[in-house]
């Protein structure tokens, strides 16, 4: 089975604080993927990477940041948490050659106060 | 207009009745679809996937696709109280972005 581990399921930071979220996957996989999700709005896609040292914007960059310095590992950084970043939280990852599914971790529900 | 549109429902039907679930999406040059089940307080988890226009079914589900429409939908046949979740309509645009842009979902309720 494909597994997705997230480090946190709940964390609560304060506003200005710089967050770290931990994504690491065991399928050896290429793609990887940082969504957030809200009420009314679904998924959102914040930052993607194709592979080691790459990355890429998605739909909502504004306020992140990652790395991705192994493959099986994709970090998500907030560099100064503000009350607008309060959200879930959502890692998934899937094969490069043919992509047929994304597989989630159980997420991160981050709260800013 | 957004990239993946839904119906939020929440779509209530009878046990053992056809659920129909929609989505339509706005760029015409997206190629593949996919269905993920979301329950509450849990990941989303892929039902199935569409790439070609007509039909594809897997089990009770089928998802049907019309690119020409820009439309893509999930039959639940013989519905359960467990398929009660918020079904994520997905898709893969056709740009070189080998990511996954979401509807916001529809919530379903099968009522026993």
């Amino acid at each position: 089975d494909v597994k997705v581990t997230q480090s946190s399921r709940y964390l609560v930071k304060r506003t200005g604080e710089k967050v770290f979220l931990e994504c690491v996957q065991d399928m050896d996989h290429e793609n990887m993927f940082w969504y957030r999700q809200d009420p009314g709005l679904g998924l959102r896609l914040i930052y993607f990477s194709y592979d080691v040292k790459m990355k890429e914007k998605g739909d909502i960059p504004e306020g992140y940041s990652v790395s991705r310095e192994k493959k099986e590992r994709f970090s998500l950084i907030l560099e100064s948490a503000s009350t607008n970043q309060t959200s879930m939280y959502l890692c998934a990852s899937s094969p490069s050659v043919e992509f047929t599914e994304a597989f989630f971790g159980q997420g991160t529900r981050l709260t800013v106060v | 207009q957004k990239e993946v549109e839904q119906n939020s429902g929440p779509l209530s039907v009878p046990e053992g009745a056809i659920a129909s679930l929609n989505c339509t999406y706005s760029d015409r040059g997206s190629q593949s679809f996919f269905w993920y089940r979301q329950y509450s307080g849990k990941s989303p988890e892929l039902i199935m996937f569409i790439y070609s226009n007509g039909d594809k079914e897997d089990g009770r589900f089928t998802a049907q696709l019309n690119k020409a429409s820009q439309y893509v939908s999930l039959l639940i046949r013989d519905s359960q109280p467990s398929d009660s979740a918020t079904y994520l309509c997905a898709v893969m645009r056709d740009t070189g972005r080998r990511a996954l842009t979401f509807g916001s979902g529809t919530r379903l309720q099968v009522q026993p």
